[in-house]
């Protein structure tokens, strides 16, 4: 069973950079069967795709967020990991990592989510 | 980027009662990447429908996709106390973009 775990900082103060690391057990990074994104909450709103990586490193991300995100992938360590950059409070938000299927444009397997709160 | 809208905004309904979920594009929509999500409060958005009408693995058969172009339904056949939470339609766009829709809630009547 295919299971992602979020990690990071709970809190960060405002105009710092985030980072948020999703680790996936029970399968590998490398399939080039999928593809692996960040996807972010906010309190009582719908959800938002922030941007996604493939095990080659190839990224896309959402264009209202493109100037400040960063998506790496280590595969080694079968980890992948976000960077928001210049956070304000409008980033408040829970944030997932999910598992998408390539070709299909779906996410089957999701993270528990993270909080991430922006304040001084 | 195409726009996801999702009617309605809630759906107050018994259990054992039949639920229908629209989502509406503001372009066409590839019926291959289209899919529903349901969530519950604390919990992460669980994957229920992808391709418009298939239903993902382990989803029971009361929940049922349908639509084409940019009109897209989701049917629950029967709620079950369950079911009651929120639903997200989701589309995957030609530029390599995921939307998501603003969501219908379907809560006890």
């Amino acid at each position: 069973q295919v299971q992602l775990q979020e990690s990071g900082p709970g809190l960060v103060k405002p105009s710092q950079t985030l980072s948020l690391t999703c680790s996936v057990s029970g399968g590998s990074i490398s399939s080039n069967t999928y593809y692996w994104s960040w996807i972010r909450q906010p309190a009582g709103k719908g959800l938002e795709w922030i941007g996604r990586i493939y095990n080659s490193g190839s990224t896309n991300y959402n264009p209202s967020l493109k100037s400040r995100v960063t998506i790496s992938v280590d595969t080694s360590t079968n980890q992948f990991s976000l960077k928001l950059s210049s956070m304000t409070a409008a980033d408040t938000a829970v944030y997932y990592c999910a598992r998408g299927r390539a070709v299909r444009g779906y996410f089957d397997y999701w993270g528990q989510g993270t909080l991430v709160t922006v304040s001084s | 980027e195409i726009v996801l809208t999702q009617s309605p905004g809630t759906l107050s309904l018994s259990p054992g009662e039949r639920a229908t979920l629209s989502c509406r594009a503001s372009q066409s929509v590839s019926s291959s990447f289209l899919a529903w999500y349901q969530q519950k409060p604390g919990q992460a958005p669980r994957l229920l429908i992808h391709g418009a009408s298939s239903r993902a693995t382990g989803i029971p058969d009361r929940f049922s996709g349908s639509g084409s172009g940019t009109d897209f339904t989701l049917t629950i056949s029967r709620l079950e106390p369950e079911d009651f939470a929120v639903y997200y339609c989701q589309q995957y766009g030609s530029s390599s973009i995921f939307t998501f829709g603003p969501g219908t809630k379907v809560d006890i009547k």
